[in-house]
């Protein structure tokens, strides 16, 4: 049973480009999460899907930021037009409910570094 | 809003020997959870131990247990027998049982284990 995939595990990108930052939770997950980790910090929530929906997207930027869990494929999160301080560890997680009695699997994480 | 705080950044010990990592959060629900994630160089976010707050007795996995202090809002990680293996960032992390963000997990800043041969 794989585990939580996140692809690529490296993303270099130049001011103002778009990234694109792909998760294929585990099987028979339908609860997708987003967490990003800046330099020397933990990790910290941005977004909670499920498939086809948006449920909270408190923790992330109002600009710049979207995420989604399409019916097929992976979770994407999209940044456009990206900058210094977006460079940062993403990760994913995905859990087969979305309560706090399950343990959520995280994935290996993409690091971003924009140039 | 839940608050976590790790005090040691950094810390060392001798392969073998016995560390413990502190952890002291802040929170007004009274039904949460506990955990301790471990982030190895290869960044993977694995958990360590959970602590489910309703229940007394310490978590306990192999040669990783916890003290859970709830009145004092402390939770701090033993690891016993230390290896090499278990040089990492530790991260302390906690998830309310119910209600608005019980799917949120909020960390703390880490701290950064060495463990030395």
């Amino acid at each position: 049973n794989a585990g939580v995939m996140q692809n690529p595990r490296h993303l270099v990108r130049r001011r103002g480009q778009e990234a694109r930052l792909r998760c294929s939770p585990m099987k028979g997950h339908s609860h997708v999460y987003w967490y990003r980790q800046l330099p020397e910090e933990g990790l910290k929530f941005m977004v909670y899907l499920q498939k086809e929906n948006i449920i909270d997207e408190s923790g992330m930027p109002k600009e710049r930021f979207s995420a989604e869990f399409p019916k097929e494929g992976p979770s994407i999160l999209r940044i456009q037009q990206v900058v210094r301080g977006d460079s940062a560890a993403y990760f994913c997680a995905s859990s087969p409910d979305g309560g706090g009695t399950t343990e959520a699997f995280f994935g290996q994480g993409t690091r971003l570094t924009v140039v | 809003a839940q608050t976590v705080t790790q005090s040691q950044p950094e810390m060392s010990v001798q392969e073998a020997e016995t560390v413990t990592l502190s952890c002291t959060y802040d929170t007004s629900e009274n039904n949460y959870y506990l955990f301790w994630y471990k982030q190895p160089p290869s960044r993977q976010m694995i958990l360590v131990i959970r602590q489910e707050a309703y229940k007394q007795q310490n978590a306990t996995e192999n040669r990783f247990s916890v003290n859970f202090q709830k009145a004092a809002k402390s939770f701090s990680l033993k690891i016993s027998d230390s290896q090499l293996g278990d040089t990492a960032m530790y991260f302390c992390a906690f998830i309310p049982y119910s209600g608005a963000g019980s799917y949120q997990l909020t960390f703390g800043k880490g701290t950064k284990l060495s463990v030395i041969p």
